[in-house]
């Protein structure tokens, strides 16, 4: 495994609620990366970073936000959850090939 | 913008039996092209990849794709096939020259592989 964790692994919440999910990397990979994965959809890019402070949105990022304070994290927040965001999402990290390397992800669900 | 589409949603597969999971990709510049495969519950690790250089590449667990740019194919194959490769299967693109992945990948709806004994 290419040394990616992401926390939590699982989380249910209500409806309006915050919530944060970390991605955490031992490479001091350049890039990271979240996705979503919903059946039927693949996974689509909600935000990516290429560097400490330096994010851009991807294809799906209303009602998120990132920040990248350190090489090493890369948060993703929900500013007030919906139902529309349960989902699956995945953290990933880049070196400078295109290769990207998956975290396990996280399962949340939005009551 | 570039898209990616897998033709199949589902391939069933006698095991022993050679499969074949078709890619095509549509983009306005030169792409880099990509298969991962997802276990159950598990994340997504890179089977193989096309950068450039011969068409025909070659990856884990047997698996090989060929590019194939006139017709924006990008097919993944296996001569025999195992109940173990009961699995996704996702093509992603992404664009060349993007400062080294910047851009992100671009995924298609994934093809579910199902072998059967």
């Amino acid at each position: 495994d290419a040394g990616i964790t992401q926390s939590p692994r699982h989380k249910v919440t209500e409806t309006g609620t915050p919530v944060t999910l970390r991605c955490h990397q031992t490479e001091n990979h350049r890039y990271m990366y979240w996705y979503r994965q919903d059946p039927g959809h693949g996974l689509r890019l909600i935000h990516y970073s290429y560097g400490v402070k330096d994010t851009d949105k991807g294809e799906v990022s209303d009602g998120y936000s990132v920040s990248r304070s350190k090489t090493e994290d890369f948060l993703l927040t929900l500013e007030s959850a919906t139902s529309s965001q349960t989902s699956v999402y995945f953290c990933a990290i880049s070196w400078d090939n295109n290769e990207q390397f998956f975290g396990p992800g996280t399962r949340l669900t939005v009551l | 913008a570039q898209s990616v589409t897998q033709l199949d949603s589902q391939v069933p597969v006698f095991e022993e039996a050679p499969v074949e999971l078709r890619c095509n990709y549509s983009s306005s510049v030169s792409v880099y092209l990509f298969w991962y495969v997802q276990y159950p519950n598990q994340g997504l690790q890179l089977l193989l990849k096309y950068l450039s250089g011969s068409t025909l590449v070659k990856g884990i667990n047997g698996f090989e794709a060929e590019f194939n740019k006139s017709q924006t194919s990008f097919h993944l194959r296996k001569p025999s096939v195992h109940i173990s490769d009961t699995a996704e299967y996702f093509c992603a693109v992404s664009v060349r020259g993007s400062g080294g992945g910047a851009d992100g990948l671009t995924f298609g709806k994934g093809t579910h592989l199902i072998i059967q004994p």
